[in-house]
């Protein structure tokens, strides 16, 4: 069965640079892209980016440009998403969330359960 | 980039109808937009309910149903239950970058 696990909860400080994992299992990893969204408390869902397992090419909400790298490691069929420069507006759940590269499967079925990350001094 | 509207709050009574939109700062949402809507439940991953306009999961209950209406994307309830009290919050896609709607609480009382 399809299965999408995500790193643990992260506490951060303000300027350092986080890096969550999701872990994919059950489905063919280059089949799908991965897209990042996140959701600060209280707040509403925001979305990042996404990256094709294939080729490694991203696209990025202009929000987070520079700021924002998604990789993956086709071996392990994980992807990864780090952000850098954190600051307390970066305190959110993180989550992962597929959606197929061709016509075929339903997009964004299946999701992470998501990473809580904190940014405190 | 642009920016997605939805009604911040909308109240329904048992077994009514609502309908909940989802407008582009761009102009008329088309189903070149691919509208997403996806329904949250407190400390829940959100989940989606309907793509690329109309279709629906094999999740979905048939009394949800997704649209285009005035130019914007719609997603109508149908005989609304008290588990469908949630969050829900339209997906459009730019050219393959993806903007949320600010989300909508609905309410069943």
């Amino acid at each position: 069965q399809v299965q999408m696990v995500q790193s643990g909860a992260e506490v951060k400080k303000p300027g350092a640079s986080v890096k969550v994992s999701c872990k994919t299992s059950g489905y063919p990893f280059t089949g799908h892209y991965m897209h990042w969204v996140r959701q600060a408390p209280g707040q509403g869902l925001e979305w990042l980016g996404w990256i094709n397992p294939n080729s490694g090419g991203t696209k990025y909400a202009q929000k987070f440009q520079g700021r924002v790298i998604m990789t993956r490691d086709t071996s392990i069929s994980t992807h990864f998403m780090e952000v850098s420069r954190l600051t307390s507006d970066d305190t959110a759940i993180y989550y992962c969330a597929r959606y197929p590269l061709s016509a075929v499967g339903s997009p964004f079925d299946y999701w992470g359960q998501g990473t809580l990350v904190t940014v405190s001094s | 980039q642009a920016v997605v509207t939805q009604e911040p709050s909308l109240t329904v009574s048992p077994g009514g109808t609502v309908t909940l939109t989802c407008g582009s700062s761009t102009g008329a949402v088309t189903s070149g937009h691919y509208p997403y809507w996806f329904q949250q439940k407190p400390g829940q991953a959100p989940r989606a309910l309907t793509y690329d306009t109309t279709n629906k999961y094999s999740w979905t209950p048939a009394r949800f149903s997704g649209s285009l209406l005035g130019g914007k994307a719609a997603l109508t309830l149908s005989g609304a239950q008290p588990e469908d009290e949630a969050d829900y919050y339209c997906l459009l896609s730019y050219s393959g970058v993806w903007v949320f709607g600010g989300g909508t609480k609905l309410t069943v009382l």
